[in-house]
């Protein structure tokens, strides 16, 4: 059975970075899915962050792509999210996700079939 | 960006209604949406993708349709474990964007 646990600090100052951590277990990073980051505010809803694959490739939303990270350790089974130079604005429940790499040739992003159950990361000094 | 309008935003059922939820494209995602149910304070569970493939271990009272601008989802009879909110999601652009989300309350 797949599953997915966030793990990281709930507390950052604001200026400092945000890091956190996906733990996969039941299934081998290394078999073919996107591996990623999602968050969720009562403002802006659900916003896609950024995939890996286990190559090391990456894809970044636009919006956060100066200052994002995201990283795979493929002998721990497990993927990692760095947000740099943080504010309130980045206060958020975030999720790890799993989604299919096969898509049409018309459509550039994908479905979110596992989830972790999310850690809530507030910004404040 | 596109942008994904959901309606209504509040949906008072009762178990054993028929209920459909509406999700609105501002422009062609030809059948690239998928369907999410979120309990609070929990992660969001996969119920449909490509407009209309029921994912696996979703009971078939959940059902998808649409393609282009218009999608639905379809609960056929509401039972009391589907009282939650319901977001659509399009994956034809490159970052995704989701519904504002419909609450499923009694």
């Amino acid at each position: 059975q797949v599953q997915l646990q966030e793990s990281g600090p709930q507390l950052v100052k604001p200026s400092e970075t945000l890091s956190l951590t996906c733990a996969v277990s039941g299934f081998s990073i290394t078999s073919g899915f996107y591996w990623g980051w999602m968050r969720q505010t009562p403002g802006k809803g659900l916003e896609w962050i950024g995939r890996v694959y286990h190559s090391g490739r990456t894809s970044y939303t636009p919006s956060l792509n100066s200052r994002l990270g995201i990283s795979v350790d493929t002998s721990k089974n497990q993927f990692s999210l760095r947000l740099t130079s943080v504010t309130a604005a980045d206060s958020a429940l975030y999720f790890c996700t799993r989604s299919p790499t096969s898509c049409g040739p018309d459509c550039y992003s994908y479905y979110f079939d596992y989830w972790g159950p999310g850690i809530r990361v507030t910004v404040s000094s | 960006d596109i942008q994904m309008t959901q309606s209504p935003s509040t949906l008072s059922a009762s178990v054993g209604d028929r209920v459909t939820i509406t999700c609105r494209a501002s422009q062609s995602v030809s059948t690239w949406v998928a369907w999410y149910q979120q309990k609070p304070e929990k992660a969001p569970k996969l119920l449909i993708y490509k407009a209309s493939s029921l994912e696996r271990g979703v009971p078939p009272r959940f059902s998808g349709s649409g393609s282009g601008t218009e999608f639905t989802l379809t609960i056929s009879s509401l039972q009391p474990d589907d009282f939650a909110t319901y977001y659509c999601q399009e994956y034809k652009s490159y970052s995704s964007t989701f519904g504002q989300g419909t609450k499923v309350d009694i």
